[in-house]
């Protein structure tokens, strides 16, 4: 089956570490996504790729990085440096940049304890 | 205020009513999706509509561009309907390009 797969489901990190959010695609899309989602606020665009080993920062890209090295993988470290992890982590991926229809993971929630 | 808004914030249903969530937006766009969040985070896109109207078995998504509003209407609610309703709009030229900004969701609860 074709999909996006994200994991863990669940992740508790302590303060002060990094983590990596694992994002895996087979559509053989070339745009990938990671948004952020909050409590009473809509999506956030923390990264995008709109091909592989290219990327472009979103509206709250500090404290995070990503990397495309592969077409269907953009992994997402969460930094020490962001100020605010706790959060629910969504990735996505698309036929192309811009284009059509957006395909969402299931999810990563992340607790910094 | 943010770009996009949707109204209501929350919304509670008996089985079998006609639904409707609306989303009012202030930039000018070249697409409007429809979203639906079930309750463990998965996100499923319904509609994209540049124009008009489409229906899907029993959901049906408008669009007026002149207003910038576009609703989303469920016909005939069911308890599995329950889910967080979001709309988000793709920017046309002269906005931030291809990038979808988001409402903050509606909260259907449809009770048996």
């Amino acid at each position: 089956d074709g999909g996006i797969t994200q994991s863990p489901k669940y992740l508790f990190r302590k303060e002060g570490q990094n983590v990596t959010l694992s994002c895996e695609q087979n559509l053989n899309h070339d745009a990938m996504y990671w948004y952020r989602q909050d409590p009473g606020q809509g999506l956030r665009l923390i990264y995008y790729s709109q091909i592989v080993n290219d990327f472009q920062k979103g509206d709250i890209a500090e404290g995070y990085s990503v990397s495309r090295e592969k077409k269907e993988s953009f992994p997402l470290t969460v930094t020490s440096a962001q100020k605010n992890p706790t959060a629910f982590y969504l990735c996505a991926s698309s036929m192309g940049w811009g284009t059509d229809t957006q395909y969402f993971g299931p999810g990563t929630r992340l607790t910094v304890l | 205020k943010n770009e996009v808004e949707q109204s209501p914030q929350n919304l509670t249903a008996q089985e079998g009513e006609f639904i409707t969530i609306n989303c009012s937006y202030s930039v000018g766009i070249s697409a409007l999706h429809w979203l639906q969040q079930h309750p463990g985070g998965g996100i499923v896109s319904l509609f994209m509509l540049s124009s008009g109207k489409k229906k899907h078995g029993r959901l049906i998504a408008t669009i007026n561009i002149q207003e910038k509003h576009s609703s989303l209407h469920i016909t005939a609610s069911h308890p599995r309907d329950s889910a967080v309703y979001i709309c988000a709009v793709k920017g046309g030229k002269e906005t931030s390009g291809s990038r979808l900004t988001f409402g903050e969701g509606t909260q259907l609860t449809v009770n048996p």
